[in-house]
């Protein structure tokens, strides 16, 4: 049975730091891209980062550029994203998806994580 | 990047009914790189439809999808009480992929 399990999320303050996690099991996770996606209160889906099966190939939204880093542990199973500076408008529940390789759609989806930026 | 407008915003019938659920894109998009995926209550996104009209295993042959261009509609040929969600479409042609904001399915 496929899983993805996200965690990590919570309360910080704006500028402040937080580090997301995705356990991955019941499907072989190293043939498989990731990406993160979020959804603000109220707004649609937002794509945020992708990573290949590799590691090897990494996009960011505009949004979040220079301030998130996705990664990714095949060892472990485990995909991360390191958010820095964060602010206001990062408040989402933050869900990981996989996908066979760029331009397919997501097969599978983590029941998502909320971070909440606020002082 | 390609914005993707859903319409109505919420959907009320009757069970039995048929639901039919749009998304216009903003430009054109192969539909090879169009995808719709269901949110119920409290559970992840679940893929529905892929290639704009194709099922994803195990969706149920109620699901319909069609559309090109910048046209493309879901259709619940008959509501079922299970099919309370957010429907959310997605395409994956045009660098940054993007989503629409949802149509809201209810039960009247």
């Amino acid at each position: 049975q496929v899983q993805l399990v996200g965690s990590g999320g919570g309360l910080v303050k704006p500028g402040g730091s937080l580090r997301l996690s995705c356990a991955a099991s019941g499907f072989t996770f190293s043939d498989y891209y990731m990406s993160w996606i979020r959804q603000a209160p109220g707004k649609g889906l937002e794509w945020v980062s992708h990573i290949s099966s590799s590691g090897s190939t990494i996009y960011y939204a505009d949004s979040v550029k220079g301030r998130f880093t996705i990664s990714r542990d095949n060892a472990k199973n485990s995909l991360y994203l390191q958010m820095n500076s964060l602010r206001a408008e990062d408040t989402a529940v933050y869900y990981c998806a996989s996908r066979n390789r760029t331009g397919t759609p997501y097969n599978y989806w983590g029941q998502g994580t909320l971070v909440t930026v606020s002082s | 990047e390609i914005v993707l407008t859903q319409s109505p915003g919420t959907l009320s019938l009757s069970p039995g009914e048929r639901a039919t659920l749009s998304c216009r894109a903003s430009q054109r998009v192969s539909s090879s790189y169009l995808a719709w995926y269901q949110r119920k209550p409290g559970q992840a996104p679940r893929l529905l439809i892929y290639g704009a009209s194709s099922r994803a295993t195990g969706v149920p042959d109620r699901f319909s999808g069609s559309g090109s261009g910048t046209d493309f509609t879901l259709t619940i040929s008959s509501l079922e009480p299970e099919d309370v969600a957010m429907y959310y479409c997605q395409q994956f042609d045009t660098s940054p992929q993007t989503f629409g904001q949802g149509t809201k399915v209810e039960i009247k």
